[in-house]
Protein backbone atom coordinates (compact mmCIF):
# COMPACT_ATOMS: atom_id res chain seq x y z
CA UNK A 1 0.00 0.00 0.00
CA UNK A 2 1.54 3.25 -1.00
CA UNK A 3 1.60 5.87 1.91
CA UNK A 4 2.32 9.71 1.83
CA UNK A 5 3.81 11.60 4.36
CA UNK A 6 4.61 15.19 4.78
CA UNK A 7 5.69 17.17 7.93
CA UNK A 8 5.62 18.97 9.45
CA UNK A 9 1.41 18.82 9.85
CA UNK A 10 1.92 22.69 10.90
CA UNK A 11 4.11 25.28 10.22
CA UNK A 12 3.88 29.49 11.47
CA UNK A 13 6.44 31.38 9.82
CA UNK A 14 7.32 35.19 9.85
CA UNK A 15 6.98 36.92 6.23
CA UNK A 16 10.70 36.83 4.80
CA UNK A 17 11.23 33.38 5.98
CA UNK A 18 12.54 30.33 3.84
CA UNK A 19 10.34 27.60 4.40
CA UNK A 20 10.78 24.01 3.56
CA UNK A 21 7.67 21.14 3.77
CA UNK A 22 8.89 17.51 2.90
CA UNK A 23 7.01 14.54 1.43
CA UNK A 24 8.09 11.31 1.82
CA UNK A 25 6.47 7.74 -0.18
CA UNK A 26 6.73 4.60 0.03
CA UNK A 27 6.24 3.20 -3.62
CA UNK A 28 7.71 3.14 -6.82
CA UNK A 29 6.51 6.57 -8.44
CA UNK A 30 5.50 7.87 -12.30
CA UNK A 31 5.25 11.41 -11.21
CA UNK A 32 5.33 14.07 -7.65
CA UNK A 33 2.55 16.83 -7.63
CA UNK A 34 2.83 19.44 -5.02
CA UNK A 35 -0.76 21.12 -4.82
CA UNK A 36 -2.26 24.54 -2.47
CA UNK A 37 -5.24 24.40 -1.02
CA UNK A 38 -6.79 27.42 0.36
CA UNK A 39 -9.48 28.15 3.16
CA UNK A 40 -12.40 28.30 0.43
CA UNK A 41 -11.26 24.29 -0.24
CA UNK A 42 -10.36 24.71 -3.55
CA UNK A 43 -7.08 22.84 -4.97
CA UNK A 44 -4.48 24.56 -7.44
CA UNK A 45 -1.56 22.31 -8.75
CA UNK A 46 1.68 24.03 -8.47
CA UNK A 47 4.40 21.16 -9.70
CA UNK A 48 4.78 17.98 -11.72
CA UNK A 49 7.76 16.66 -11.84
CA UNK A 50 9.77 13.11 -11.97
CA UNK A 51 12.98 14.06 -11.41
CA UNK A 52 15.45 16.54 -10.49
CA UNK A 53 14.10 20.66 -9.49
CA UNK A 54 11.47 22.75 -10.85
CA UNK A 55 10.99 26.51 -9.79
CA UNK A 56 8.16 28.69 -10.19
CA UNK A 57 8.58 32.37 -8.58
CA UNK A 58 9.36 31.73 -5.31
CA UNK A 59 8.48 28.46 -5.55
CA UNK A 60 10.90 25.31 -6.15
CA UNK A 61 10.48 22.07 -5.72
CA UNK A 62 12.78 18.78 -5.73
CA UNK A 63 12.51 15.16 -5.80
CA UNK A 64 14.78 12.47 -4.80
CA UNK A 65 13.28 9.17 -6.67
CA UNK A 66 15.68 6.80 -4.96
CA UNK A 67 15.38 8.21 -1.68
CA UNK A 68 11.28 8.56 -2.48
CA UNK A 69 11.43 12.13 -1.47
CA UNK A 70 10.61 15.60 -2.56
CA UNK A 71 10.54 19.07 -1.07
CA UNK A 72 9.17 22.89 -1.79
CA UNK A 73 10.42 25.12 -0.85
CA UNK A 74 9.27 29.00 -0.34
CA UNK A 75 11.57 31.80 -0.58
CA UNK A 76 10.64 35.12 1.10
CA UNK A 77 7.42 34.29 2.43
CA UNK A 78 4.93 36.54 2.36
CA UNK A 79 1.52 35.89 4.12
CA UNK A 80 -0.61 35.28 0.97
CA UNK A 81 1.42 32.33 1.06
CA UNK A 82 -0.74 31.13 4.03
CA UNK A 83 -2.72 27.66 2.63
CA UNK A 84 -2.41 23.92 2.78
CA UNK A 85 0.16 22.39 1.00
CA UNK A 86 -0.61 18.82 -0.31
CA UNK A 87 1.78 16.27 -1.60
CA UNK A 88 0.34 13.53 -3.91
CA UNK A 89 1.75 10.97 -6.13
CA UNK A 90 0.77 8.89 -9.12
CA UNK A 91 2.59 5.19 -8.46
CA UNK A 92 4.05 3.45 -11.62
CA UNK A 93 1.70 2.09 -14.10
CA UNK A 94 -1.43 3.49 -12.63
CA UNK A 95 -3.27 7.07 -13.16
CA UNK A 96 -5.03 7.58 -9.83
CA UNK A 97 -3.29 10.26 -7.28
CA UNK A 98 -2.30 9.32 -3.54
CA UNK A 99 -2.36 12.06 -1.30
CA UNK A 100 -0.48 13.33 1.40
CA UNK A 101 -2.39 14.85 4.31
CA UNK A 102 -0.95 18.34 3.86
CA UNK A 103 0.95 21.11 5.67
CA UNK A 104 -0.78 23.87 6.86
CA UNK A 105 1.42 26.83 6.50
CA UNK A 106 0.87 30.42 8.24
CA UNK A 107 2.82 33.41 7.60
CA UNK A 108 2.82 36.29 10.04
CA UNK A 109 3.43 39.52 8.93
CA UNK B 1 -6.60 30.76 -18.32
CA UNK B 2 -9.07 27.70 -18.80
CA UNK B 3 -10.99 26.77 -15.81
CA UNK B 4 -12.39 23.17 -14.50
CA UNK B 5 -16.05 24.23 -13.29
CA UNK B 6 -18.26 22.62 -11.31
CA UNK B 7 -22.37 22.98 -10.03
CA UNK B 8 -23.42 23.07 -7.72
CA UNK B 9 -20.98 24.68 -4.95
CA UNK B 10 -22.86 23.61 -2.20
CA UNK B 11 -25.52 20.86 -1.70
CA UNK B 12 -27.89 19.82 0.78
CA UNK B 13 -29.38 16.65 0.59
CA UNK B 14 -31.81 14.15 2.85
CA UNK B 15 -30.38 11.00 3.14
CA UNK B 16 -31.54 8.49 0.44
CA UNK B 17 -31.78 10.92 -2.18
CA UNK B 18 -30.05 11.02 -5.12
CA UNK B 19 -27.47 13.58 -6.17
CA UNK B 20 -25.90 14.48 -9.16
CA UNK B 21 -22.90 16.58 -9.30
CA UNK B 22 -21.60 18.31 -12.48
CA UNK B 23 -18.36 18.99 -13.97
CA UNK B 24 -17.18 20.93 -17.04
CA UNK B 25 -13.47 20.18 -17.63
CA UNK B 26 -11.22 21.82 -19.73
CA UNK B 27 -12.55 21.47 -23.68
CA UNK B 28 -8.99 19.88 -24.75
CA UNK B 29 -8.56 17.22 -21.68
CA UNK B 30 -8.70 13.44 -22.22
CA UNK B 31 -8.50 12.33 -18.60
CA UNK B 32 -11.27 13.23 -16.11
CA UNK B 33 -11.08 12.42 -12.24
CA UNK B 34 -13.42 12.50 -9.21
CA UNK B 35 -11.54 12.62 -5.86
CA UNK B 36 -13.84 13.56 -2.57
CA UNK B 37 -12.30 14.97 0.86
CA UNK B 38 -14.08 14.17 4.00
CA UNK B 39 -13.56 17.15 6.28
CA UNK B 40 -10.42 17.07 8.29
CA UNK B 41 -9.13 14.04 6.55
CA UNK B 42 -6.70 13.55 3.07
CA UNK B 43 -8.11 13.94 -0.34
CA UNK B 44 -9.29 10.47 -1.76
CA UNK B 45 -9.30 9.29 -5.37
CA UNK B 46 -12.56 7.83 -6.63
CA UNK B 47 -12.65 7.18 -10.04
CA UNK B 48 -10.90 8.14 -13.84
CA UNK B 49 -12.84 8.30 -17.08
CA UNK B 50 -10.97 7.85 -20.55
CA UNK B 51 -11.83 7.57 -23.99
CA UNK B 52 -15.85 7.30 -22.71
CA UNK B 53 -15.22 4.79 -19.85
CA UNK B 54 -14.05 4.13 -16.31
CA UNK B 55 -10.12 3.67 -16.68
CA UNK B 56 -9.68 3.43 -12.85
CA UNK B 57 -11.83 3.29 -9.58
CA UNK B 58 -11.31 3.29 -5.41
CA UNK B 59 -12.79 1.09 -3.72
CA UNK B 60 -14.65 3.81 -2.22
CA UNK B 61 -16.45 3.72 -5.85
CA UNK B 62 -19.26 1.23 -5.22
CA UNK B 63 -22.30 0.44 -6.59
CA UNK B 64 -24.48 3.74 -5.12
CA UNK B 65 -21.92 5.70 -7.58
CA UNK B 66 -21.71 6.05 -11.50
CA UNK B 67 -20.35 8.77 -13.86
CA UNK B 68 -21.06 9.71 -17.24
CA UNK B 69 -20.18 11.96 -19.54
CA UNK B 70 -23.64 12.87 -21.46
CA UNK B 71 -22.43 15.50 -23.85
CA UNK B 72 -19.14 15.50 -24.84
CA UNK B 73 -18.70 18.38 -22.32
CA UNK B 74 -20.10 18.19 -18.98
CA UNK B 75 -18.83 15.09 -16.47
CA UNK B 76 -21.23 14.37 -13.60
CA UNK B 77 -20.96 12.12 -10.34
CA UNK B 78 -23.80 10.45 -9.41
CA UNK B 79 -24.54 9.28 -5.68
CA UNK B 80 -27.63 6.97 -6.33
CA UNK B 81 -28.69 6.60 -2.78
CA UNK B 82 -26.99 8.67 -0.29
CA UNK B 83 -25.53 8.51 3.16
CA UNK B 84 -24.05 10.65 6.21
CA UNK B 85 -20.69 8.90 5.28
CA UNK B 86 -21.01 10.54 2.06
CA UNK B 87 -20.90 14.29 3.34
CA UNK B 88 -17.67 15.76 1.46
CA UNK B 89 -16.23 17.92 -0.74
CA UNK B 90 -16.48 16.50 -4.36
CA UNK B 91 -13.52 17.61 -6.52
CA UNK B 92 -12.87 16.92 -10.36
CA UNK B 93 -10.14 16.99 -12.07
CA UNK B 94 -8.82 16.62 -15.94
CA UNK B 95 -5.85 16.44 -17.36
CA UNK B 96 -4.54 16.77 -20.65
CA UNK B 97 -2.67 13.31 -20.64
CA UNK B 98 -0.96 10.79 -18.62
CA UNK B 99 2.19 12.40 -18.48
CA UNK B 100 0.81 16.40 -17.85
CA UNK B 101 -0.72 18.25 -14.86
CA UNK B 102 -4.07 18.30 -13.54
CA UNK B 103 -6.89 21.16 -13.12
CA UNK B 104 -8.88 20.95 -10.02
CA UNK B 105 -12.57 22.40 -10.17
CA UNK B 106 -13.58 24.45 -6.60
CA UNK B 107 -15.18 21.60 -5.64
CA UNK B 108 -19.11 20.82 -4.35
CA UNK B 109 -19.52 20.56 -0.46
CA UNK B 110 -22.05 18.13 -0.44
CA UNK B 111 -24.03 17.66 2.76
CA UNK B 112 -26.30 14.79 3.47
CA UNK B 113 -28.63 15.43 6.80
Amino acid sequence: KNEVEQSPQNLTAQEGEFITINCSYSVGISALHWLQQHPGGGIVSLFMLSSGKKKHGRLIATINIQEKHSSLHITASHPRDSAVYICAVRVNAGNMLTFGGGTRLMVKP
Amino acid sequence: EPEVTQTPSHQVTQMGQEVILRCVPISNHLYFYWYRQILGQKVEFLVSFYNNEISEKSEIFDDQFSVERPDGSNFTLKIRSTKLEDSAMYFCASSAGYNYGYTFGSGTRLTVV
